[in-house]
């Protein structure tokens, strides 16, 4: 799997987007971006992933660029509840085999009212 | 929705004790995982599982072993803790199905702490 490289830690002001941003330059044809969130003491949440296309859903959205070597994740209107440890990840997905994945150390979204 | 639940919240054993954690998942996912998360190391894959009775080996598996006799239910056993075993630990599980997402769904974790 792809390495990602993340800022430790963010601020954002309640009710503004939220962008973190996440680089993987030696990310692979075949190889998804997933992003997760962790809010404290809970197990981490599924967000997003895409391939090469920006995705939404009713949660966030997720922007990659044309290269794939990086990709953001876009909380439109950040609520305090959206504080949480954000991770990037890159990885394999598809049919067959195991999904082994591998998490770094994320960013630590702080959202401020 | 998928649940997963993990037997414990909060455990508190001995060195040198064995110690059983347990996870179990609603939705007939092949794959099972167990992780650890420490403060600055993000989460560390221990063990996973992609089938019944079928075992691979994380990035930290000395002083674990792991058990699924049954599809839903995953087990982490320390053989004998030590405290360096301290720490929150995470079960997942997911599908492994073609044009899934294959996203994984996590339980609440288990603080485990090793005296």
């Amino acid at each position: 799997d792809a390495k990602t490289t993340q800022p430790p830690s963010m601020d954002c002001a309640e009710g503004r987007a939220a962008n973190l941003p996440c680089n993987h330059s030696t990310i692979s044809g075949n190889e998804y971006v997933y992003w997760y969130r962790q809010i404290h003491s809970q197990g981490p949440q599924y967000i997003i992933h895409g391939l090469k296309n920006n995705e939404t859903n009713e949660m966030a959205s997720l922007i990659i660029t044309e290269d794939r070597k990086s990709s953001t994740l876009i909380l439109p209107h950040a609520t305090l509840r959206d504080t949480a440890v954000y991770y990037c990840i890159v990885r394999v997905a598809g049919s067959g085999g195991y999904q082994k994945v591998t998490f770094g150390t994320g960013t630590k979204l702080q959202v401020i009212p | 929705d998928v649940k997963v639940t993990q037997s414990s919240r909060y455990l508190v054993k001995r060195t040198g004790e064995k110690v059983f954690l347990e996870c179990v998942q609603d939705m007939d996912h092949e794959n099972m995982f167990w992780y650890r998360q420490d403060p600055g190391l993000g989460l560390r894959l221990i063990y996973f599982s992609y089938d019944v009775k079928m075992k691979e080996k994380g990035d930290i598996p000395e002083g674990y072993s792991v058990s699924r006799e049954k599809k839903e239910r995953f087990s982490l056993i320390l053989e004998s803790a030590s405290t360096n075993q301290t720490s929150m630990y995470l079960c997942a599980s997911s599908l492994t199905a073609s044009g899934r997402t294959n996203e994984q769904y996590f339980g609440p974790g288990t603080r485990l702490t090793v005296t």
